[in-house]
């Protein structure tokens, strides 16, 4: 069983659209948890970290239930240049790794 | 600028002929990394450094070897590379390792071709 599962996707949105994506891991002694953006052929990027109260950046919010194990992301007014992958990731405590999720891929319409 | 610096972005090289990716990073980060990305298979942990001459193997260390003798720089050496082999690789460093409420930041990655 994978680490971390995800929806590939993809999601086609018009713009000023709220979307949300979802994911669950495996592991109940996951600790920390992110969210990463990665565009087409570059490298990841941290969008956002997780905290167990939930947490807003602007347009994204991230929330965690770690009762059912899953992780959110939620995008309001949706932007062009918000097309990209979103990757769910996890950690141990303790842990050495970064668990990746294969991604969700998400593309704007406008 | 804060960064990590792969090289070379692109490499396409025969079955068995060694070669070495390198990565430096300008961050005085003790905790360095290298991931392979496969379509279907996301990020995979290929080896990491916790500090100068600490390393270990990640989930696929396989065919893989790595040294930290200075800590900017974090190379990946495949000494017989097969085709298996060929993905998309990425170099990582981070202040404090996998619990880093920062993250990680990337190199900009290398895709290696191996016929």
């Amino acid at each position: 069983r994978k680490e971390v599962e995800q929806d590939p996707g993809p999601f086609n949105v018009p713009e000023g659209a709220t979307v949300a994506f979802n994911c669950t891991y495996s592991n109940s002694a996951s600790q920390s948890f992110f969210w990463y953006r990665q565009d087409c052929r570059k490298e990841p990027k941290l969008l956002m970290s997780v905290y167990s109260s939930g947490n807003e950046d602007g347009r994204f919010t991230a929330q965690l239930n770690r009762a059912s194990q899953y992780i959110s992301l939620l995008i309001r007014d949706s932007k062009l240049s918000d097309s990209a992958t979103y990757l769910c990731v996890v950690s141990q405590t303790g842990a050495n790794n970064l668990f990746f999720g294969t991604g969700t891929r998400l593309t704007v319409i406008p | 600028e804060a960064q990590v610096t792969q090289n070379p972005r692109y490499l396409i090289t025969v079955t068995g002929k060694k070669l070495t990716v390198t990565c430096s990073q300008n961050m005085n980060h003790e905790y360095m990394s290298w991931y392979r990305q496969d379509p279907g298979l996301g990020l995979r942990q290929i080896y990491y450094s916790m500090n100068v001459e600490v390393t270990d193997k990640g989930d696929v260390p396989e065919g893989y070897k790595v040294s930290r003798k200075e800590k900017r720089n974090f190379p990946l050496i495949l000494e017989s590379p097969s085709p298996n082999q060929t993905s998309l690789y990425f170099c990582a460093s981070s202040f404090r390792g996998a619990q880093s409420a920062y993250g990680y930041t990337f190199g900009s990655g290398t895709r290696l071709t191996v016929v």
